[in-house]
C-alpha cells in the first residue's frame, strides 16, 4: 500500500512569489491535513480537508490556502512569500475526518526555502 | 501559550536501560494521545497513542502512560535500542471533536542511544 506522497520534496522560491505543494494521500483516505514544521515553532497544524472541504484551520495568515480535489488529492498555497515560511511542510491523511483512533499517516514533507 | 510541552530537548541513555520521555499538556478538551518518531528529512511516524478513558497502553516495546490530573503523559521504552535514536513528538487532539481541530504537537524530545 503506497504511503502518502508529497511534492515536490524541496523548493527555493524568491519573497514575494507564490507556491503550489502537493499531497497525495494513502489510497482510501479521505481527510488530508497539512502541517508546518520550523525550528522554532515546531510542528503547527495549517488546516485539514475532507470531501473537498476545509474542515477547519489553524492560527495562519490568509496567505496560506488549500484545496481538495474528488480524488482526496490536496494541494496547499502560500502566496507572496515572505522570509519567515521557510519550513518542511507536511501532509497527513487519515481514513475519516476527526477520529484521532483512525491515525494520521504522514508524508515525508516539502522543504520549502524562501530567499 | 504552550498547550502541549515537552521539556527535555534531548534525552541520552545507554542502549538496554528503558527510555522515558515526558510530555505535559494543559488543554482540558485534549482526550486523545499520540506518540510519533521522527528521523531527519522524513516524515513523522506514528509509535501509539491512548485514549483518556485509559491509563496506561502497551505495544511490543512501547508503553504509554497517561495520568489525568496531572495532565500529564510518558512513552517508556524498554529495552531502548540503537535505532531509537530519533527525535519524539508528543501530539495531542480532542478525539471527540467531531471537526478537525489538528493535533497539536510538543516541541520534541530528541532521544539519543548510547551503545
Amino acid at each position: 500500500k503506497a504511503g502518502v506522497t508529497q511534492t515536490p520534496r524541496y523548493l527555493i522560491k524568491t519573497r514575494g512569489q507564490q507556491v503550489t505543494l502537493s499531497c497525495s494521500p494513502i489510497s482510501g483516505h479521505r481527510s488530508v491535513s497539512w502541517y508546518q514544521q520550523t525550528p522554532g515553532q515546531g510542528l503547527q497544524f495549517l488546516f485539514e480537508y475532507f470531501s473537498e472541504t476545509q474542515r477547519n484551520k489553524g492560527n495562519f495568515p490568509g496567505r496560506f490556502s488549500g484545496r481538495q480535489f474528488s480524488n482526496s488529492r490536496s494541494e496547499m498555497n502560500v502566496s507572496t512569500l515572505e522570509l519567515g515560511d521557510s519550513a518542511l511542510y507536511l501532509c497527513a491523511s487519515s481514513p475519516d475526518l476527526g477520529r484521532a483512533n483512525y491515525g494520521y499517516t504522514f508524508g515525508s514533507g516539502t522543504r520549502l526555502t524562501v530567499v | 501559550d504552550q498547550q502541549v510541552k515537552q521539556n527535555s530537548p534531548s534525552l541520552s541513555v545507554q542502549e538496554g536501560r528503558i527510555s522515558i520521555l515526558n510530555c505535559d499538556y494543559t488543554n482540558s478538551m485534549f482526550d486523545y494521545f499520540l506518540w510519533y518518531k521522527k528521523y531527519p528529512a522524513e516524515g513523522p511516524t506514528f509509535l501509539i497513542s491512548i485514549s483518556s478513558i485509559k491509563d496506561k497502553n502497551e505495544d511490543g516495546r512501547f508503553t504509554v502512560f497517561l495520568n489525568k490530573s496531572a495532565k500529564h503523559l510518558s512513552l517508556h521504552i524498554v529495552p531502548s535500542q540503537p535505532g531509537d535514536s530519533a527525535v519524539y513528538f508528543c501530539a495531542a487532539i480532542p478525539y471527540s471533536g467531531g471537526g478537525a481541530d489538528g493535533l497539536t504537537f510538543g516541541k520534541g524530545t530528541h532521544l539519543i542511544i548510547q551503545p
